[in-house]
């Protein structure tokens, strides 16, 4: 079964400070990849995604992700972060293999704190 | 993208009385509805997947007689906690997708419902 790993449960970083967050997931089969930001008291919302194309894909917030099929990871990345993305990230994979391909597995979040 | 609402955003019931949560597609008419559940510090738990006009499809290890889902309309899914308990404690969140875009979800606020 298809299950997707985020390794840092917190990320405390300073204002303006280059951000990586990281995603992996079990299978190399074929995927769509997935980031959600949860702000607080908010429900999730979408920040990009990754279908098919470029592995590479960008947010209209400066967030960027690149889809690693050899690595199987959708690291989520930043150069410089401000104090409003202090957030719940989510990452989150459906398998296109499976019977229902809009199934979304969810990592357990990255909480990214930004201090100033 | 979709616009959905829940309702209530937080209740409070007895253990053994029912509780039943509202999601709704405020400006799109949704395909497809998705319940999750979310328990502290984890990540968020696919309970069912629902039509409307036909039977939810629950994940394995969802009771689908104590998860009572009704998707009555191409805006409207509830979910009714039946004779709910303590470990029924935790927060429900709902999603949509949209015909022409399946692979993309949009969540609701949700719900945190505690159990006496």
């Amino acid at each position: 079964a298809q299950s997707v790993t985020q390794l840092d449960s917190q990320v405390p970083v300073f204002e303006e400070a280059p951000v990586e967050l990281r995603c992996n997931y079990s299978s190399s089969v074929s995927v769509y990849l997935f980031w959600y930001v949860q702000y607080p008291n908010q429900g999730l919302q979408l920040l990009l995604k990754y279908l098919s194309g470029s592995t590479l894909v960008k947010s209209i917030n400066g967030f960027e992700a690149e889809f690693n099929k050899s690595q199987t990871s959708f690291h989520l990345r930043k150069p410089s972060v401000h104090i409003s993305d202090t957030a719940e990230y989510f990452c989150a994979v459906s398998d296109l293999t499976s019977y229902n391909t809009d199934k979304l597995i969810f990592g357990t979040g990255t909480r990214l704190q930004v201090f100033p | 993208g979709a616009v959905v609402s829940q309702h209530p955003s937080r209740v409070i019931c007895k253990s053994g009385t029912s509780v039943k949560i509202e999601c709704r597609s405020l400006d799109f008419q949704a395909t497809t509805m998705f319940w999750y559940r979310q328990f502290p510090k984890q990540s968020l738990m696919l309970m069912a997947t629902s039509n409307e006009g036909s039977k939810a499809t629950y994940e394995q290890g969802v009771e689908k007689d104590k998860f009572l889902i009704n998707h009555a309309s191409l805006t409207l899914s509830t979910l009714t906690v039946t004779s709910a308990h303590p470990e029924d404690s935790s927060f429900y969140i709902c999603s949509v997708s949209l015909a022409g875009s399946e692979e993309t979800q949009y969540f609701g606020p949700g719900t945190r419902l505690l159990v006496l």
